[in-house]
């Protein structure tokens, strides 16, 4: 198994930009989770997917950031625009959701620096 | 609502033992996990305690007691290896797939 996948591994851009993150699940795990860790806030849920649909998006910053889950295999976590505040690294993980599903796994995570 | 509180650090010696303490305030319990992370890596599962007790895997042991709203990680053998950060983790109340993170301790280990 490949385990939880990211692209890109690092992300440079400037101010105002369109960023696109991407993630592929482990296959036949329901739930989908993005994180954001900085030093400052930790590690911050900010949306997740069961099933490929967003149940709780209450840690999503602002309207500048979206999420997607098009189908069972892949997501997309999209900033426009992007700020230098969103500079960090973002984690997505997933797991096999429902009351049996007690262990996350993380992808290697996505460093965006907002230059 | 859901909190977790943990050491911010905690420093130890080689092939010693340490304890990182984790005291949690839940809606719902479902559980305590432990998550280790090195640095720029990503975290990874260690521990799942469901009920009171110690559970052990190897070198290291996660205890919980419910009643305490408490747990704790024990590494015994400590390696430099260990040398990371380490999360404790509650699933939501209100959501059986979302987990809490509490806010990491960072542990060092001197020779």
């Amino acid at each position: 198994d490949a385990g939880v996948i990211q692209s890109p591994r690092h992300e440079v851009t400037e101010m105002g930009q369109e960023v696109t993150l991407r993630c592929k699940p482990i296959s036949g795990h329901n739930s989908l989770f993005w994180y954001r860790q900085t030093m400052m806030r930790g590690l911050e849920l900010l949306i997740y997917f069961n099933n490929n649909v967003p149940i709780d998006d209450s840690g999503m910053p602002e309207d500048r950031f979206s999420a997607k889950m098009p189908n069972a295999s892949f997501s997309t976590l999209k900033i426009q625009p992007s700020e230098p505040r969103d500079s960090a690294v973002y984690f997505c993980a997933s797991s096999i959701g429902g009351r049996g599903g007690n262990e996350q796994f993380f992808g290697p995570g996505t460093r965006l620096t907002v230059l | 609502g859901q909190s977790l509180e943990q050491p911010s650090e905690v420093t130890a010696v080689e092939g010693a033992i340490v304890q990182i303490n984790c005291t949690y305030q839940t809606s719902g319990f479902y559980g305590l996990s432990w998550y280790q992370q090195h640095d720029g890596g990503a975290p990874t599962f260690l521990s799942y305690n469901a009920l009171d007790g110690l559970e052990e895997t190897g070198r290291f042991s996660s205890f919980l007691s419910r009643s305490d709203s408490y747990g704790y990680l024990l590494l015994q053998e400590l390696q430099m290896k260990d040398s990371a950060s380490y999360f404790c983790a509650v699933r939501d109340g209100s959501s059986a797939s979302k987990i809490i993170f509490g806010s990491g301790t960072r542990l060092s280990i001197r020779p």
